[in-house]
């Protein structure tokens, strides 16, 4: 069944510290790919988003994300975390008619 | 350009009544995606507009419904409310053409008692 995987529901990180939020899809062809962030309450804001290219990509907020096809992922990182970063991060998919499908979602806590 | 907006932003309404929630695109976006959020369920895709048309429709029950302006503004209804119903509402807009990024508004909180 065609899905996004987000394994990690929760994660804890230290301010200062890197922070990696992992993803896997598993889609025929590889879909447009993107990375959103929630925080309490509020709507979803686009991190990034990978359609081709260069399979490093950097988006708002210092965050960064590389495509690995052969391991059909899509994991976003952040050298050093703040305490604004603390929200809930959702990876999805469009695989080629315009809906997006969505992870789980991963919920991240910073502890100063 | 003013972002994606939502009204209204909270609602209370009992079981077995309608609702209506409106979503007004960025300007120059045609089309219209509406998706549902629950702590349950996570985020579900309910059904897209393009140009006034249902383009693409989620798996969820004929009370639930929409439509799309020729300004391209958009509005969802739930019919029949159930307390399953009660979720925050998101509406995203995007040009239309060729899988393009959807911007996201603030959603519509909905809460059936």
């Amino acid at each position: 069944a065609q899905s996004v995987t987000q394994p990690d529901i929760h994660i804890t990180v230290s301010e200062g510290a890197s922070l990696e939020l992992r993803c896997n899809y598993s889609y025929g062809a590889t879909p447009y790919l993107f990375w959103y962030v929630q925080s309490p309450g509020q709507g979803l804001q686009l991190l990034l988003k990978y359609f081709s290219g260069d399979t490093l990509v950097q988006g708002i907020k210092g965050f960064e994300a590389e495509f690995k096809r052969s391991q059909s992922s899509f994991n976003l990182r952040k050298p050093s975390v703040h305490w604004s970063d603390a929200a809930e991060y959702f990876c999805a998919v469009i695989p080629n008619d315009y809906k997006l499908s969505f992870g789980a979602g991963t919920t991240v806590t910073v502890r100063a | 350009k003013a972002g994606v907006t939502q009204t209204p932003r909270y609602l209370i309404k009992t079981r077995g009544q309608q609702v209506t929630l409106s979503c007004s695109p960025i300007s120059g976006h045609r089309s219209v995606s509406w998706y549902q959020q629950t702590p349950g369920q996570g985020l579900q895709f309910l059904f897209e507009y393009f140009s006034e048309t249902q383009r693409n429709k989620g798996n969820f029950p004929g009370r639930f419904s929409g439509r799309q302006f020729s300004n391209s503004r958009s509005e969802m209804n739930v019919s029949t409310l159930e307390l399953g119903d009660s979720a925050l509402y998101l509406c995203a807009s995007s040009s239309g053409i060729d899988q393009e990024t959807q911007y996201f508004g603030p959603g519509t909180r909905l809460l059936v008692l």
